[in-house]
């Protein structure tokens, strides 16, 4: 079965600075990607991507979907400790299923 | 308006037994969907209901389970439990999965000693 793989697994970082989130798929056609942030147990949605080339934006956070190289990054500015979370990207795979990738662990330092 | 709901929020079963898991979509939210997390696994699809039909199964044994009520309102059952069920049953509801998003409930953390 396709995969959804995240980059990186995990990351460190301090107050203040900038991270980028990857997400990368291997079949090019699909109906949208979904990013969500899983703190203790539910994932809340962050944004839902259906077209390429358009980023969305929240607040610090913005994402954007690149059909034709395959990938999907998450934006986080001016990170917070709240920012501290496990970031999930999932794809939609046929209709009704949604495949997750393992996420990636951010870590935000004081 | 309310989340989605699960219950019971943690589940200590042994194993050879079995365990039903309990889900309330948002109001309105016709598809629900259950999603198995574990550490190594990462959120795997388990089924997704609407309108009380199975619409799409994922690559679990038949010990996985599922229904969904009248009123949305879904269950899941696993039958003779294994130690590697212990994980987090996470459900999810949309107004159609697919075309919109995914919305969590706080799951139920299933632990087979």
């Amino acid at each position: 079965e396709d995969k959804v793989v995240q980059s990186p697994l995990s990351l460190v970082v301090h107050e203040g600075d900038t991270v980028t989130l990857n997400c990368s798929y291997e079949v090019t056609n699909f109906r949208s990607l979904l990013w969500y942030k899983q703190e203790k147990k539910a994932p809340t949605f962050l944004f839902m991507l259906t077209s390429s080339g358009i980023e969305k934006k929240s607040g610090r956070l913005s994402s954007i979907l690149d059909k034709k190289e395959l990938f999907s990054i998450l934006n986080i500015t001016a990170t917070q400790t709240g920012d501290s979370a496990v970031y999930l990207c999932a794809r939609t795979s046929g209709t009704y299923k949604y495949i997750f990738g393992t996420g990636t662990r951010l870590k935000v330092l004081a | 308006k309310a989340g989605v709901t699960q219950t019971p929020r943690y589940l200590i079963k042994t194993r050879g037994q079995q365990v039903t898991l309990s889900c309330s979509p948002i109001s309105g939210h016709r598809s629900v969907s259950w999603y198995q997390q574990t550490p190594g696994q990462g959120l795997q699809f388990l089924f997704e209901y609407f309108s009380e039909t199975q619409r799409n199964k994922g690559n679990f044994p038949g010990r996985f389970s599922g229904r969904q009520f009248s009123n949305s309102r879904s269950e899941m059952n696993v039958s003779t439990l294994e130690l590697g069920d212990s994980a987090l049953y996470l459900c999810a509801s949309s107004s159609n999965s697919g075309n919109s998003p995914l919305h969590f409930g706080n799951g139920t953390r299933l632990t087979v000693t």
